[in-house]
């Protein structure tokens, strides 16, 4: 079985460019979880996602980001017009239910020059 | 701003010392959990605590969540070069969890 999984791992964007991040859950979990580690900094929640819903958004900013779990296929955390502060760490998580053990992917890398 | 705080930031323990992580929330904690993120690698959970006086191990690693579940603390025993990393606590808020900063463990061999 398969752990959670990310990719890519490292992803270089030009400034004003698009990132599309992905990240399939562990089998049979439907809520998947994005954080973002700036450098040096600790995790900061930025969306809850469950198929096909966003629970909880508080931590996405409002603009040039989203995040979509469609129905068939992975999570895509999609940031538009990139700026190099966007340059992170971005994790997913995914688990089976709410209140259930969340399980990590190795994390995407993003890095705005 | 972080909701769990975490202490100490960052910790430098010669191998074979013991040593304390601690993580506390200004609100009641329904799940705690410990992860242990590897320089440059993605989160490793360790523990899951939901019971206040709750304890668990894992070889070398013991949690416990305070009585108020206010708290929780990670000892490490006779800590080796393996256990270096940075440790995080999370909170389950019901809709999603929030982290602490994480604590910087350094160990000298």
């Amino acid at each position: 079985n398969a752990g959670v999984m990310q990719n890519p791992r490292h992803l270089v964007r030009r400034r004003g460019q698009e990132a599309r991040l992905r990240c399939s859950p562990m089998k049979g979990h439907s809520h998947v979880y994005w954080y973002r580690q700036l450098p040096e900094e600790g995790l900061k929640f930025m969306v809850y996602l469950q198929k096909e819903n966003i629970i909880d958004e508080s931590g996405m900013p409002k603009e040039r980001f989203s995040a979509e779990f469609p129905k068939e296929g992975p999570s895509i955390l999609r940031i538009q017009q990139v700026v190099r502060g966007d340059s992170a760490a971005y994790f997913c998580a995914s688990s089976k239910g709410k209140n259930t053990e969340a399980f990590f992917g190795q994390g995407t890398r993003l890095t705005v020059v | 701003s972080q909701e769990l705080e975490q202490s100490p930031q960052s910790l430098i323990v010669q191998e074979g010392k013991n040593l304390t992580i601690n993580c506390t929330s200004s609100k009641t904690l329904y799940g705690l959990y410990w992860y242990k993120q590897k320089y440059g690698e993605g989160l490793i959970f360790l523990m899951m605590l939901q019971k206040g006086g709750e304890e668990k191990s894992h070889e070398k690693i013991t949690a416990k969540l305070d009585e108020k579940k206010q708290q929780s603390s990670l000892h490490i025993t006779a800590s080796q070069p393996s256990h270096a990393g940075i440790y995080l606590c999370g909170a389950d808020r019901g809709n999603d969890m929030r982290f602490g900063a994480g604590t910087r463990l350094t160990v000298k061999p």
